[in-house]
């Protein structure tokens, strides 16, 4: 069964300070991973995405990783502001059949002044 | 450029009360549709998914309804609502099934049935 968890299940840190969040999954055959922004009340809006054949992908203050042999992904926040704060939703395109994205639950992240 | 509209952004519902939720794509041709609901503390659930004019595939049994009168319009609807009908309702849209070039998502639509 394709299955993404990801962790922590929320967190709370500091304005100005780092954070990372973990995605673990289990799709297969593995097609890209991306990981989304959703503010609260909205729609989720993609920060990157990345393919099997990539490592480390940028957006801004905003760093994905990708460790495909072991099927996790990491994605870092550095120099939190204020806006950070929401759900990061990292999602899994790959399995069999069509409509194979499988959604993680996602982590909901404060940034405190 | 593509956007996607979704409304309304709230409603507030007696249950046994019927259900119009819609969304519309510009700037395309053609797209995959999707509505997910997502409920508090959980991911996002696939409900239906078209890729045409009147075809709807549902991913789930349950007790909504899904029309695509026209190419870029997609309507998420119910006869009678249930208080487990409450939840965060999004369309969004692909240029393929598999999201190989990921989904754009609407602004979403919060439901609470009362």
């Amino acid at each position: 069964k394709n299955q993404v968890e990801q962790s922590p299940q929320s967190l709370i840190i500091l304005e100005g300070k780092n954070c990372t969040l973990q995605c673990n999954y289990t799709v297969s055959p593995f097609s890209n991973l991306r990981w989304y922004k959703q503010d609260t009340g909205r729609g989720p809006v993609s920060l990157t995405i990345m393919t099997f054949s990539e490592n480390t992908k940028s957006n801004g203050r905003y760093t994905a990783t990708l460790d495909a042999d072991t099927k996790q992904s990491s994605l870092h926040i550095t120099a939190s502001q204020l806006s950070d704060s929401a759900s990061y939703i990292c999602v899994v395109s790959g399995g069999s059949g069509y409509s194979t994205l499988t959604f993680g639950k996602g982590t909901m992240l404060l940034v405190s002044p | 450029s593509q956007t996607i509209h979704q409304w309304p952004a709230t409603l507030v519902q007696p249950v046994g009360s019927p259900l119009s939720l819609e969304c519309t794509v510009e700037g395309t041709s053609n797209p995959n549709l999707y509505w997910y609901r997502q409920a508090a503390g959980r991911g996002l659930q696939l409900l239906f998914y078209s890729v045409g004019i009147g075809q709807i595939s549902s991913e789930v049994p349950q007790n909504l309804s899904a029309s695509r009168p026209q190419d870029r319009q997609f309507i998420l609807s119910s006869k009678k609502l249930l208080l487990s009908d409450s939840g965060f309702y999004l369309c969004a849209w692909s240029t393929d099934l598999r999201g190989v070039d990921g989904y754009t998502f609407g602004s979403g639509t919060r439901l609470t049935v009362v």
